[in-house]
């Protein structure tokens, strides 16, 4: 089973920041949580990651929370081009057998003109 | 550009054919994974290569076997395959086998079993 729950879909008005949320309230301390999205027909793309801090990128922001029990990552303003499966997943530690990376079921976001 | 192509893009098939599935990645990675993505399911890990070595495999059927001559070049070699097997089959690749490296994923061999 994954290790991270979503909620299934959302929508946001375009130009709007999108924040999506990702509860992760088994994660280990080494472990980084990583954001991925995947446009319809095509690849999942990586976004961000983190371990403990708030990072920001050229797209999104990503918010961790200081227990570490759930992040959110943030399109700050969306575009239609935005739409898409948005995955946050839990990477194992170094060493860790890669079995143990798992995709759940994601968010499906919807962009709105 | 993702820098991970893949061929075919789709591909049908029958049950008793056999064919190949063929990803490259031009980022000079030294890991490489297939991933198999059914309809409505998550992602699902199925083979990982790093410096051309089989790494893991996630209890894949033998009907599924991999190739890994190089590591620009991943193979999934196909046989006998069920109609189950129809998903969209993605490679994707990563610097080295350690936390930190982002995957680069290639657009997908979206294959249909008759």
């Amino acid at each position: 089973d994954a290790k991270t729950t979503q909620p299934t879909s959302m929508d946001c008005a375009e130009g709007r920041a999108a924040n999506l949320p990702c509860n992760h309230s088994t994660i280990s301390g080494n472990e980084y949580v990583y954001w991925y999205r995947q446009i319809h027909s095509q690849g999942p793309q990586y976004i961000i990651h983190g371990l403990k801090n708030n990072e920001t990128n050229e797209m999104a922001s990503l918010i961790i929370t200081e227990d570490r029990k759930s992040s959110t990552l943030i399109l700050p303003h969306a575009t239609l081009r935005d739409t898409a499966v948005y995955y946050c997943i839990v990477r194992p530690p170094e060493g860790t057998s890669y079995d143990k990376v798992i995709f759940g079921p994601g968010t499906s976001l919807s962009v709105i003109p | 550009e993702t820098g991970v192509t893949q061929t075919p893009r789709h591909l049908v098939m029958g049950m008793t054919n056999k064919k190949s599935l063929k990803c490259e990645q031009h980022l000079g990675h030294n890991a490489m994974y297939w991933y198999k993505q059914s309809a409505k399911k998550p992602l699902e890990l199925m083979f990982v290569y790093n410096f051309k070595e089989q790494t893991e495999n996630n209890s894949v059927p033998s009907r599924f076997s991999p190739e890994c001559p190089n590591s620009s070049h991943l193979f999934l070699h196909l046989h006998t395959l069920q109609p189950e097997d129809s998903a969209l089959y993605l490679c994707a690749s990563s610097q080295d086998l350690i936390v930190g490296d982002e995957q680069f994923f290639g657009p997908g061999t979206r294959l249909t079993v008759l």
